[in-house]
């Protein structure tokens, strides 16, 4: 069973505060891990991505990877209107042809506070 | 500048009429993907070809079929629209495979009537 868990949201933060935003996933053998946002009515765009346990930093964005929980999270620092978006959360599992591919969750949608 | 390009942003078909849906891209990437996406859900792969080699997901429904003429062009087919399969349509491509950033199109929102 192939599964991305996200909280839907709506995750409201204030101008300037921390967001997280969390995601678990269903296999222990997935190896890359990816963060997208995506505005209402576009395409995804890649954020960041992760493929050892830690935290990767980029920017204002960082992503933090624990394989052994099956937990993969993203912190916008110093959030942005413009941050304001649905973020989704990508997994690579092995899928039914015998290749990995990405399984994406359903999105944490965001709303930073002016 | 390289990019993945789709066309047409917006399609609209009626019921049970034939309609294709393009991508194209500038990256030389060898990997293609076709997802679709309906509101508030998380995208969806129907199928990828990774190079010449076509893979189809179980859960994609016959009527839905691709075509990769050459590395830069893919093609998705949908053979008998049904109301269920107006959704955006989203192409993106990798290099090598699910380890490696995909990058999408724009997208094409399919409307049927």
């Amino acid at each position: 069973q192939k599964e991305v868990e996200q909280n839907s949201g709506p995750l409201s933060v204030p101008e300037g505060a921390i967001a997280s935003l969390n995601c678990t996933y269903s296999d222990r053998g997935s190896q890359s891990f990816f963060w997208y946002r995506q505005y209402s009515g576009k395409s995804p765009e890649l954020i960041m991505f992760i493929y050892s346990n830690g935290d990767k930093e980029d920017g204002r964005f960082t992503a933090q990877l624990n394989k052994a929980s099956q937990y993969v999270s993203l912190l916008i620092r110093d959030s942005q209107p413009s941050d304001s978006a649905t973020y989704l959360c990508a997994v690579n599992f092995f899928m039914d042809t015998g290749r990995r591919a990405l399984t994406f969750g359903s999105g944490t949608r965001l709303q930073v506070q002016p | 500048d390289a990019m993945v390009i789709q066309n047409p942003r917006y399609q609209v078909t009626q019921f049970g009429k034939p309609v294709t849906l393009s991508c194209s891209q500038t990256l030389n990437h060898n990997v293609m993907y076709w997802y679709q996406q309906k509101s508030s859900q998380a995208p969806k792969l129907l199928f990828h070809y990774y190079d010449k080699d076509f893979n189809n997901e179980a859960d994609t429904p016959d009527n839905f079929q691709s075509r990769r003429p050459n590395t830069s062009f893919c093609f998705l087919d949908i053979r008998s629209p049904g109301l269920g399969d107006a959704a955006m349509y989203l192409c993106a491509t990798s290099v090598g495979g699910s380890n490696q950033p995909q990058h999408f199109g724009d997208g094409t929102r399919l409307s049927i009537l």
